[in-house]
C-alpha cells in the first residue's frame, strides 16, 4: 500500500550511541518532515525538506541531522543520543505548497527510549 | 513561533453525547487541517478547510472554518467509542513562506460505552 514507511518501530539506545531512523514514501511527495511527539507538547518539527537536496531546520533541530538524496527517502540521524531525545518520532510527507488543500501523510512512528 | 491553541485539552464523555473542540490563533490561516490520532499510530488527515466560513461534513463530524480564518471547530454528533483519539489541528498561516504547518497540542477525547 502507498504511504510513509518508518523503521524501526521501537528502539532502545544507550546514552551516547548514534542511530538512523529511516523514512520512505512512495507517493512522489516533495515535502517531507520529521516531528517528535512528547506528552503535553504536541508535534514539534525537527527538520524538513522541500525537495531532494534541500533541507532546513525546524523548531527543535539540535542533536539531529537529516539528508535528502532522493525524493523517496528522508533519514533522521541521532548523533549522540541523550535521555532528552526519548520520544515518539513521526515522519510525514505531502505535496508541495502549490497544491492547496492537501495535508500530511504520516508514518506509524518510531518509539525511541534512551537510557 | 505562531501558536495554535486547542481546547479543551481533555474530554471524557459517554456514548451518544455531542461535543465540540476548538482551534484558535491570533493570526490568519491560509488553510487548516484536522487530524485524528489513535494510540500507537500516526495522525490521519480528516479534512482540510480553506475558505472563511466554510463548513464540511464527514459522517457525524462537522468542521467549520471561521469567517476571519483565525479559528476552526470540530463538532461530533452522537459520539461513539470509535471516535476516541487525539484530535489535532494544523494550519499554515497566511504570512508563512513554505507549507510547513504548525500543529496544535491536541484534544484528547475518550468516549465511554
Amino acid at each position: 500500500n502507498a504511504g510513509v514507511t518508518q523503521t524501526p518501530k521501537f528502539q532502545v539506545l544507550k546514552t551516547g550511541q548514534s542511530m538512523t531512523l529511516q523514512c520512505a514514501q512512495d507517493m512522489n511527495h516533495e515535502y517531507m518532515s520529521w516531528y517528535r511527539q512528547d506528552p503535553g507538547m504536541g508535534l514539534r518539527l525537527i527538520h524538513y525538506s522541500v525537495g531532494a537536496g534541500i533541507t532546513d531546520q525546524g523548531e527543535v533541530p539540535n542533536g539531529y541531522n537529516v539528508s535528502r538524496s532522493t525524493t523517496e527517502d528522508f533519514p533522521l540521524r541521532l548523533l549522540s543520543a541523550a535521555p532528552s531525545q526519548t520520544s515518539v518520532y513521526f515522519c510525514a510527507s505531502s505535496y508541495s505548497q502549490g497544491t492547496v488543500g492537501y495535508g500530511y501523510t504520516f508514518g506509524s512512528g518510531t518509539r525511541l527510549t534512551v537510557v | 513561533t505562531q501558536l495554535l491553541e486547542q481546547s479543551p485539552q481533555f474530554l471524557s464523555i459517554q456514548e451518544g453525547e455531542n461535543l465540540t473542540v476548538y482551534c484558535n490563533s491570533s493570526s490568519v490561516f491560509s488553510s487548516l487541517q484536522w487530524y485524528r490520532q489513535e494510540p500507537g499510530e500516526g495522525p490521519v488527515l480528516l479534512v482540510t478547510v480553506v475558505t472563511g466560513g466554510e463548513v464540511k461534513k464527514l459522517k457525524r463530524l462537522t468542521f467549520q472554518f471561521g469567517d476571519a480564518r483565525k479559528d476552526s471547530s470540530l463538532h461530533i454528533t452522537a459520539a461513539q467509542p470509535g471516535d476516541t483519539g487525539l484530535y489535532l489541528c494544523a494550519a499554515r498561516h497566511a504570512s508563512g513562506g513554505s507549507y510547513i504547518p504548525t500543529f496544535g497540542r491536541g484534544t484528547s477525547l475518550i468516549v465511554h460505552p
